[in-house]
This record gives structure tokens, sequence and C-alpha cells, in this order.
């Protein structure tokens, strides 16, 4: 079965510094992986998706990910952390098979100190 | 594109009433997806539609719990004989089948309150 573990459910970082969100996955076939962002009261937004191509995959307002297979790992960077990155993360694998479904993990909320 | 949009935003119910959401998914979208976020999870998978047919059901989705899309265009989702525990936000997602198939655009959620 697939499944997706989100390692912190509370991550604080300060303004300006680096931010690393980390996602591992359980899959018997090569997934489909994505990082999204949930602001308070709202949807989900998609920050960056894994779709077998390049490795290191770049996102939305400056975060990256890096698929790295022998780790079953895909975790979320950025740099520099702003005050507007405040918010909540999921990580989710879907197979690569027409099955539509995302499973989700649990989330990581990530606050960022001034 | 005016992105996925759902109906009502919230929504505050009795216990045992019977409620419905709509979701309208983005223009030419022939998938379109619900899930169920409750406190501090991430979303799971209810079921989802390839224009109007329904091809996947979660084992989360009781018997009280009924989805259509009878046209292929907005879908509605309705819960029978509310219980507390169905209080969450309920989420909609559309997708297009072809070389992008993978990238489903979610809704802002109707939040549902069962007292």
């Amino acid at each position: 079965a697939q499944s997706v573990t989100q390692l912190g459910s509370h991550v604080s970082v300060s303004e300006g510094a680096l931010v690393l969100l980390r996602c591992n996955y359980s899959s018997s076939v090569p997934p489909y992986l994505f990082w999204y962002v949930q602001y308070p009261n709202q949807g989900l937004q998609l920050l960056l998706k894994y779709t077998s191509a390049a490795t290191l995959v770049k996102g939305i307002n400056g975060f990256e990910a890096e698929f790295k297979k022998s780790e079953t790992s895909f975790h979320l960077t950025k740099p520099s952390a702003h005050m507007s990155d405040a918010a909540e993360y999921f990580c989710a694998v879907r197979l690569s098979s027409n099955t539509g479904k995302l499973i989700f993990g649990q989330g990581t909320t990530l606050q960022v100190k001034p | 594109d005016t992105g996925v949009s759902q109906n009502p935003r919230h929504k505050i119910t009795k216990r045992g009433q019977n409620v419905t959401f709509r979701c309208d998914p983005i223009s030419e979208h022939n998938r379109l997806y619900w899930y169920r976020q409750t406190l501090g999870q991430g979303p799971e998978f209810l079921t989802y539609f390839q224009n109007e047919a329904q091809l996947e059901k979660s084992r989360l989705l009781s018997d009280r719990f009924s989805a259509e899309r009878p046209k292929g265009s907005f879908s509605t989702l309705e819960i029978q004989r509310t219980e507390q525990g169905d209080s969450a936000m309920y989420l909609c997602a559309s997708s297009k089948v072809g070389r992008r198939t993978y990238e489903q655009y979610f809704g802002p959620g109707t939040r549902l309150t069962v007292t």
C-alpha cells in the first residue's frame, strides 16, 4: 500500500533561515509526488511536483524538492524563509497508474519567527 | 480559468439533517475528486469522477454519502443523517486527463460543522 510520512508536525524557523520539511513515501511502483501548501481556511495550492523527469524540482515561491529513490524521500526546501511562508504543507503521492487519487501525509505546520 | 469553486463555504447543521455541497470544477477538466480533511490531518480521498462516471469510491464513503456528476460538469456531495463525526472540511479538486493528468487543482473547501 502506498503511504506518505511527514516527519515533524511543526517546524519553526527564523525569517531568512533555511526551510526543510521532510517527506518519505512508500510505494511499490514509481510514484508521482507533490507538495501542496494550505493557508488557514483555504484550499490546497500546488507548490511543485515530481513526475519521473528531473529529480530536482523547482516550484513556486522559491521552493524546491529533490526526489531520492534510494532514500524514498522527497524533502521540501527553501533557502530563505519569509513570513508569508507560514502555513501548513502537505506531501502527497499518486501512483503512476490511472488511479487518480492522491494520498496525503499528515502535514507540517511551518512557523516563521521574525 | 476561474478556478475550482465550492458552495457553500461553511455549513452548520444539526445531527440527523441532510446536507448537500456543490463543486464547480475548472471548465474543460473532465476529472473531479472529493476529499475530506479533519482537523490536523491531511486530506483523505473519498471518490472521483471522470466525466459523469464515478470510477472509484473510498471505504470512507459510507452509504450515507452519495456523490453525483450528472452532466460531467459540476458535482454534488450529499450526506444523509449527518453525525458529529462528519464534521470536517470537504475539498473538491479537478484535473484534465491528458499530458498533465496528475495535476489536481483544489477549491477552497466547504467546512461542515454538525452540532
